[in-house]
């Protein structure tokens, strides 16, 4: 089994849009989450760690729930910049685990 | 800010020839990764370093070894090239806070032939 399982999409949304993304992962001993941004061809970058307590950046909302081990991410008011694939990842105190990625398309 | 330097972004080698993936970060960080990416396979880690000469197996390390004698340096070494390390390889680091933010290189996409 797969430490982190993700949707890999694709969501296509219209521009305005709120689009959320869930993922679940295996071991309950994990230990911090984070979202990542990975644009087409290019790294991924840190887009918000997730807390217990869930965590908002502008449009962006993180929430982690431990009874049913995943996290989600919420966009609202999705922009044409939006577009990319988001990268679930946890760290379980040894090291980091990678979902596949979830592919987001913000159509004008 | 943290800059990840990786020596190639492009590189083509052949079947059995051996490749090194040279990765540099300039903030003085203790942990660096070595990861491959592949389509619906996501990141999987093949070597990590917490410190200088001091390496550690990641889940796919067959076929790899790795290289520390520096704290900013990580290679990537392929003793010999086959077709299935054809991929992208991303090379990342991060400071010694357990479970902190990693910062990655620009990738560098190895095609053997």
């Amino acid at each position: 089994r797969k430490e982190v399982e993700q949707d890999p999409g694709p969501f296509n949304v219209p521009e305005g849009a709120t689009v959320a993304f869930n993922c679940t992962y295996s071991n309950s001993a994990s230990q911090s989450f984070f979202w990542y941004r990975q644009d087409c061809r290019k790294e991924p970058k840190l887009l918000m760690s997730v807390y217990s307590s869930g965590n908002e950046d502008g449009r962006f909302t993180a929430q982690l729930n431990r009874a049913s081990q995943y996290i989600s991410l919420l966009i609202r008011d999705s922009k044409l910049s939006d577009s990319a694939t988001y990268l679930c990842v946890l760290y379980t105190g040894n090291q980091f685990y990678f979902g596949t990625g979830t592919s987001l398309t913000v159509i004008p | 800010d943290v800059k990840v330097t990786q020596s190639s972004r492009y590189l083509v080698k052949r079947t059995g020839e051996k490749v090194f993936l040279e990765c540099v970060q300039d903030m003085d960080h203790e942990n660096m990764f070595w990861y491959r990416q592949d389509p619906g396979l996501g990141l999987r880690l093949i070597y990590f370093s917490y410190d200088v000469k001091m390496k550690e197996k990641g889940d796919i390390p067959e076929g790899y070894s790795v290289s520390r004698e520096k704290k900013e340096r990580f290679s990537l070494i392929l003793e010999s090239a086959s077709t299935n390390q054809t991929s992208m390889y991303l090379c990342a680091s991060s400071p010694p806070t357990t479970g902190y933010e990693q910062f990655f290189g620009p990738g560098t996409r190895l095609t053997v032939l």
